[in-house]
């Protein structure tokens, strides 16, 4: 079955670089797009962008400066990375097939404090 | 960026009770999803191209609406239905939420 779990670090110090990690099984990252949305606590969602089917990138301007979505297909994951990061970061992460389907992570809390 | 407007923000309703839900666009979108969350959940989605229901969700959730205007319907209240709802366009870049709408039980 279509299972996606993100993982990475509970706690980032201000400034530094967030490296998440979204493994998916049950379906290939070349025939199906992988979003990423975050949960500030106690507030809504926000898309922060999408890695293609075909390798294509796609990423929210508010964040594009700070933010990189790559994958290794071999390995079924994709992978985010945002850098400068503030304590406003701080939230749950998400990683979501084809957003508008119903396959979510479980999420990762992210935490920005020194 | 199109903003998507969420009406009521909060509100409580009596079991049994009839819910509509409001998604105002910012600009004319194909279709809107829906989505529920509980607690610190996943987000489920409850409607997906504005008026299909997701496999799993049950037949007093409906979709409606067209252009900048849709609304999510809970025909009859139970109490497992309090929860925060979102409406989500696909339609441009960035893609964006709502605000949710939070949904609880009178």
């Amino acid at each position: 079955q279509v299972q996606l779990k993100e993982s990475g670090p509970g706690l980032v110090q201000p400034s530094q670089t967030l490296s998440l990690t979204c493994t998916v099984s049950g379906f290939s990252l070349t025939s199906y797009n992988v979003h990423w949305v975050r949960q500030p606590p106690g507030k809504g969602l926000e898309w922060m962008g999408r890695m293609r089917y075909n390798g294509d990138t796609s990423y929210n301007s508010a964040l594009k400066s700070r933010l990189s979505i790559s994958r290794d297909t071999s390995k079924n994951q994709v992978f985010l990375k945002m850098n400068s990061l503030q304590t406003d970061d701080t939230g749950t992460y998400y990683c979501t097939r084809g957003l508008g389907e119903d396959y979510w992570g479980q999420g990762v809390m992210v935490t920005v404090s020194s | 960026e199109i903003v998507l407007t969420q009406s009521p923000t909060t509100m409580a309703a009596s079991p049994g009770e009839k819910v509509t839900l409001t998604c105002l666009a910012s600009s004319s979108v194909n279709y809107m999803y829906w989505y529920q969350q509980k607690s610190s959940a996943s987000p489920k989605l409850l409607i997906y191209y504005t008026s299909s229901l997701a496999s799993g969700v049950p037949d007093r959730f409906s979709g409606s609406g067209s252009g900048t205007s849709y609304s999510l319907t809970i025909s009859s209240m139970e109490a497992e239905d309090a929860a925060i709802y979102y409406c989500l366009q696909l339609t441009s870049t960035p893609y964006t939420f709502g605000a949710g709408t939070k949904l609880e039980l009178k």
